[in-house]
């Protein structure tokens, strides 16, 4: 199963807006509405930040959003905070057989 | 408060075995699946499979189905995850999480990580 493809690295300065995407196939993203996406800090363990595609867990400011279209999903910050630097990943549900599959990760750097 | 606790870091030859353990705490174990996911050097995260702590059932990436194994000890609220041979390609960082309560693929606790080195 091919992982997910996310862009190597996202940019943006405090207060800007930036989207990361995240494609896959009709087998994966395109055919569930079972996106997540984990934000990582060097040497910590992923955190969600959304699920089912645009949901929110308790905590998560709500400058993030989900959403998808077709065989790409997409996550985007909005007003840009230097804490929200880090590797962003997004994931889906992929069926029984190979259940879930991650993207590469993008690196988001506030500038 | 729901926590995953994972044990120390490893050091290994190829060809030994390990087990590293993730250890629940403040929620009911066996109620939710347990995913154990690889982080390679410098890498991004690769899903291995995960298991069930109420009766065991596993579910393995084929990329990983034969290599690892998924066990529970319920009475110890723990999952380990094992191998039998190591290998140098086995050095990485690997997280256990659980299952989402109101999400059936989400994981939203995870693990602080294992870190596993194998020298060859």
């Amino acid at each position: 199963q091919s992982a997910l493809t996310q862009p190597p690295s996202a940019s943006g300065s405090p207060g800007q807006s930036v989207t990361i995407s995240c494609t896959g196939t009709s087998s994966d993203i395109g055919g569930y509405n079972y996106v997540s996406w984990y934000q990582q800090h060097p040497g910590k363990a992923p955190k969600l930040m959304i699920y089912d595609v645009n949901k929110r867990p308790s905590g998560v400011p709500d400058r993030f959003s989900g959403s998808k279209s077709g065989n790409t999903a997409s996550l985007t910050v909005s007003g840009l905070q230097a804490e929200d630097e880090g590797d962003y990943y997004c994931t889906s549900y992929a069926g029984s057989n190979n259940f879930a599959v991650f993207g590469g990760g993008t690196k988001l750097t506030v500038l | 408060e729901v926590q995953l606790v994972q044990s120390g870091a490893e050091v290994k030859k190829s060809g030994e075995s390990l087990r590293i353990s993730c250890k629940g705490s403040g929620y009911s174990f066996t109620n939710y699946w347990i995913t154990w996911v690889r982080q390679m050097p410098g890498k991004g995260l690769e899903w291995m499979g995960r298991i069930y702590p109420g009766d065991s059932e596993t579910n393995y990436s084929p990329s990983f189905q034969g290599h690892v194994t998924f066990s529970v000890d319920k009475s110890l609220s723990t999952a380990y995850l094992q191998w039998s041979s190591l290998k140098a390609s086995d050095t990485a960082m690997y997280f256990c999480a659980k299952r989402s309560a109101i999400s059936r693929y989400t994981l939203d606790v995870w693990g602080q990580g294992t870190t596993v080195t194998v020298s060859s």
